[in-house]
């Protein structure tokens, strides 16, 4: 199985801040690479498809990069509603997986 | 709207079983995949399972194979999950969620449902 390895396994950050969160593949996987984000009791919502491609409707504050095993999340301007945890997730082989995730909490 | 509502969580004993349902509207169900992913209380998402858009293919993770097994009704529009031989550390939240794919792009997991608990415990 395809390793994801995301870093900070967690981070404080600001309203108004510039974050990025870092994704490994254990292997190359191309651009198989999906973010998502989840709140609390709440279900994954999908903000990059592809490594870079926006999903409909997500903001553009969100922004997506990286191929082969190196991959970047990056959140322009944090807003209150960002403060949730974050995974990555590949779709290069079966089974698909995900990285262990990466909690932003409000400093 | 597309929406996904899973049911047919709840407690039960180690050994026993479980079917977990996801009832599909909004969208066109016989043309996607469907997956189950799961979330141990605390922990990170995990690949259960996948079927094709016909039912035909299936794919499972290591971890359930030969207890679970995925299915679905294309004319109720409803995706299935039956769970035999429950362990404890099947206990997790589990989503159902919609495949959506791209050549050269991969595929992706979009919406999801709100999930089911599923509670092994004696």
């Amino acid at each position: 199985d395809i390793q994801m390895t995301q870093s900070p396994s967690s981070l404080s950050a600001s309203v108004g801040d510039r974050v990025t969160i870092t994704c490994r593949a254990s292997q190359s996987i191309s651009n198989y690479l999906n973010w998502y984000q989840q709140k609390p009791g709440k279900a994954p919502k999908l903000l990059i498809y592809a490594a870079s491609s926006l999903q409909s409707g997500v903001p553009s504050r969100f922004s997506g990069s990286g191929s082969g095993t190196d991959f970047t999340l990056t959140i322009s301007s944090l807003q209150p509603e960002d403060f949730a945890t974050y995974y990555c997730q590949q779709t290069y082989s079966t089974p698909p997986t995900f990285g262990q995730g990466t909690r932003l909490e409000i400093k | 709207e597309v929406q996904l509502v899973e049911s047919g969580g709840g407690l039960v004993q180690p050994g026993g079983s479980l079917r977990l349902s996801c009832a599909a509207s909004g969208f066109t169900f016989s043309s996607y995949w469907m997956q189950w992913v799961r979330q141990a209380p605390g922990k990170g998402l995990v690949w259960v399972s996948r079927v094709s858009s016909d039912g035909r293919s299936t794919s499972y993770a290591d971890s359930v194979k030969g207890r679970f097994t995925i299915s679905r009704d294309n004319a109720k529009n409803t995706l299935f999950l039956q769970m035999n031989s429950l362990r404890a550390e099947d206990t997790a939240v589990y989503y159902c969620a919609r495949g959506r794919s791209m050549p050269n792009l991969g595929n992706w997991f979009d919406p999801w449902g709100q999930g089911t608990l599923v509670t092994v415990s004696s």
